[in-house]
């Protein structure tokens, strides 16, 4: 059964990039669509965006100038990247593999807080 | 955007009893490909997001048989025919037709 385990710094501050990875066990990511999503504390889901086929990506508009979605075949990683910081992209940031383009597999999400 | 509007926000429900909630979308989620792709998620409190339902009616790998849902267009409902103790949590309804997908605000889900 597929897992999957997102890692990275829990601080960040103003204008830097945020950088997370998510680490995908007992599945390939060579396939499948593989989806960021993020939840404000004490808020609602928004979706980021994803990729698939290795490399082809969508992006929320709304983020689209700063987000960067990879993967990493050879570690079987998928990677976000989110450049230009504030406040508001303070969240728990989740990874999901879908079924099809419908995140159905989630990991257990990760803080992160943009601060000085 | 597609605006995913759920109603009620919170819905305090008898152990045993059925619970409903709507998701209604700003516009037809019916994409081109002829599918229409309105999923449920759960979320119990400190819980990542589960999947419950795909492409409106579609009951995920593991999802217990109480948990239905229909719709059609622009308007959803998930149902629970005896909601248990397990079952608390928020529920969001998602649209994956049109980009960006969007979510619901969420429904809360409490026992009376």
């Amino acid at each position: 059964q597929v897992q999957l385990q997102e890692s990275g710094p829990g601080l960040v501050k103003p204008s830097e990039t945020l950088s997370l990875t998510c680490t995908v066990s007992g599945g390939s990511i060579s396939s499948d669509y593989w989806t960021w999503i993020r939840q404000p504390p004490g808020r609602g889901l928004e979706w980021i965006g994803y990729i698939y086929n290795r490399g082809s990506t969508n992006y929320n508009p709304s983020l689209k100038s700063r987000v960067t979605i990879s993967v990493d075949t050879s570690k079987n990683q998928l990677s976000l990247k989110l450049s230009s910081v504030t406040a508001a992209d303070t969240a728990v940031y989740y990874c999901a593999r879908g079924k099809g383009v419908v995140p159905s597999v989630w990991g257990q999400g990760t803080l992160v807080t943009v601060s000085s | 955007d597609i605006v995913m509007t759920q109603t009620p926000l919170s819905s305090p429900v008898t152990l045993g009893q059925p619970a409903s909630i709507s998701c209604r979308s700003s516009q037809s989620l019916v994409h081109s490909d002829g599918n229409t792709y309105l999923s449920w998620f759960q979320q119990r409190p400190g819980q990542p997001p589960r999947l419950l339902i795909y492409k409106i009616s579609n009951r995920f790998s593991g999802v217990p048989d109480r948990f239905s849902a229909s719709g059609a267009g622009t308007d959803f409902t998930l149902k629970i025919s005896r909601v248990e103790a397990e079952d608390v949590g928020v529920y969001y309804c998602m649209q994956a037709t049109q980009f960006p997908y969007t979510f619901g605000q969420g429904t809360k889900l409490e026992i009376k």
